[in-house]
């Protein structure tokens, strides 16, 4: 595998559900990023991980858990999500301010 | 708080003409500018970037442009082909951080044939 994974590519679940987003990066970067894109609004950034900063979207709801366990994996836990956060779930790395590279994205659908 | 303003939202042009979709950014310490594309369900990729050092960038058929006084910076696109057609975001560097982007709400080309 090259450049950055996510799995799964889609997930479907209830809003009881608990779940998690995996994300690998294999480019050797120090930063890793969660990002939501819904339709027709800029990308949402959530949360950042990187030896110097870690930064979390204080709008971003407790439900969603990040956990960078080292530079080269990111996950995101989901529990109770609600409809609304429907949307492509989108991962990144970066070496420091240059490039993001983002992964394929996960199609999330809260029923 | 700092935000990124693109437009427009849709942009339909003629294949073979030009397109531009215009940023423009509030925060005045933003040194770092990147655009990238995003095709029909795949992921955004970087095309081209610009620091705030420079005015211009040019790499084949699309171009940067920086106007730091005016706080805005142009996407330009020559000699549309159809592989162009795809949802275009800018983004500024955020002062007080290494790391994060603020993004702007992203512009829709269509190219016609």
């Amino acid at each position: 595998e090259t450049g950055v994974t996510q799995t799964p590519r889609h997930l479907v679940m209830g809003m009881t559900n608990k779940k998690s987003l995996k994300c690998e990066q294999h480019l050797g970067h120090n930063a890793m990023y969660w990002y939501k894109q819904s339709a027709k609004k800029p990308l949402e950034l959530m949360f950042v991980y990187s030896l110097e900063e870690r930064v979390e979207n204080n709008s971003v709801p407790s439900r969603f858990s990040p956990e960078c366990p080292n530079s080269s994996h990111l996950f995101l836990h989901l529990h109770t999500l609600q409809p609304e956060d429907s949307a492509l779930y989108l991962c990144a790395s970066s070496q420091s301010g240059r490039e993001q590279f983002f992964g394929p994205g996960t199609r999330l659908t809260v029923l | 708080g700092e935000n990124v303003e693109q437009h427009p939202s849709t942009l339909s042009v003629q294949e073979g003409d030009s397109a531009v979709i215009k940023c423009t950014y509030s925060d005045s310490a933003s040194n770092y500018f990147p655009w990238y594309k995003q095709e029909l369900g795949k992921r955004p990729q970087l095309i081209i970037d610009i620091r705030s050092n420079v005015g211009e960038k040019k790499d084949q058929r699309i171009a940067v442009t920086l106007n730091k006084t005016a706080k805005h910076f142009s996407l330009h696109i020559t000699e549309t082909q159809p592989e162009d057609s795809a949802v275009y975001f800018c983004a500024a560097s955020r002062a007080d951080s290494n790391y994060q982007l603020i993004w702007g709400a992203g512009t829709k080309l269509i190219i016609k044939p």
